[in-house]
């Protein structure tokens, strides 16, 4: 069974400090990835699908990267905003290529 | 991407009680999810919702307690039934874009804030 999980579990950074966000998976047979934020009793913002056979995607100040053979993905956000606030959590597509299984999640806190 | 609107936006029931929660996509979509988010945790799967015919639960779940409709490809429903304090959870319902050969990327509805006394 995936397990996914994050870390840190919370992060607390000053405005404009790049960061990197930590995700690993046990099985690291998984179709795609995919990183989402969540605003405090909000609904899942998707934020970068990576593909298995991509190493990395771009938008915007945020690059996801993706290392199946070690099981694991980062998400590295430039030039922090308080604006990036938020809960981030990836997800894999495992076992089959349309249900995700969720990370635990890491709550972003930007200062000004 | 895909607009997911959700009704209702939150709710307070009482123990014992059931809560059906709608939710309607801009166009049609052949893949429905529903999960829940219990306070403090991630989400997890409660079942996929097929059109045509009975939803596909995940470990955990039932349909006596999770009812679930799918009458097309724009629209689902998810009812909690019987609830209790520890149904107090955000419900969401979640859409898939395939956007090649195993390729999809699932998009998410504002969820459904319910608390249970």
């Amino acid at each position: 069974k995936q397990e996914v999980t994050q870390i840190p579990a919370a992060l607390s950074v000053p405005e404009g400090e790049n960061l990197v966000l930590n995700c690993s998976f046990t099985d690291s047979a998984i179709y795609n990835l995919q990183w989402f934020r969540q605003d405090p009793g909000k609904g899942l913002t998707s934020l970068l699908l990576i593909q298995s056979s991509q190493r990395e995607q771009t938008s915007g100040r945020l690059n996801a990267s993706l290392d199946k053979s070690s099981g694991r993905s980062t998400l590295y956000i430039a030039a922090s905003q308080p604006g990036d606030s938020a809960t981030y959590l990836c997800a894999s597509y495992t076992g089959t290529a349309s249900k995700l299984t969720f990370g635990t999640g890491t709550r972003l806190q930007v200062t000004l | 991407s895909a607009v997911i609107s959700q009704k209702p936006s939150r709710d307070i029931c009482q123990r014992g009680t059931s809560l059906t929660i709608q939710c309607q996509v801009d166009s049609q979509v052949t893949m429905m999810f529903w999960y829940r988010q219990q306070p403090g945790q991630s989400l997890t799967l409660i079942a996929t919702a097929n059109q045509g015919s009975e939803a596909t639960y995940e470990s955990g779940f039932v349909i006596d307690k999770f009812p679930i409709s799918r009458p097309n490809l724009t629209f689902s429903t998810l009812t909690v039934s019987n609830m209790s304090p520890e149904d107090s959870s955000i419900y969401l319902c979640s859409v898939v874009r395939e956007r090649g050969a195993l390729i999809n990327e699932q998009f998410f509805g504002p969820g459904t804030r319910l608390t249970v006394l």
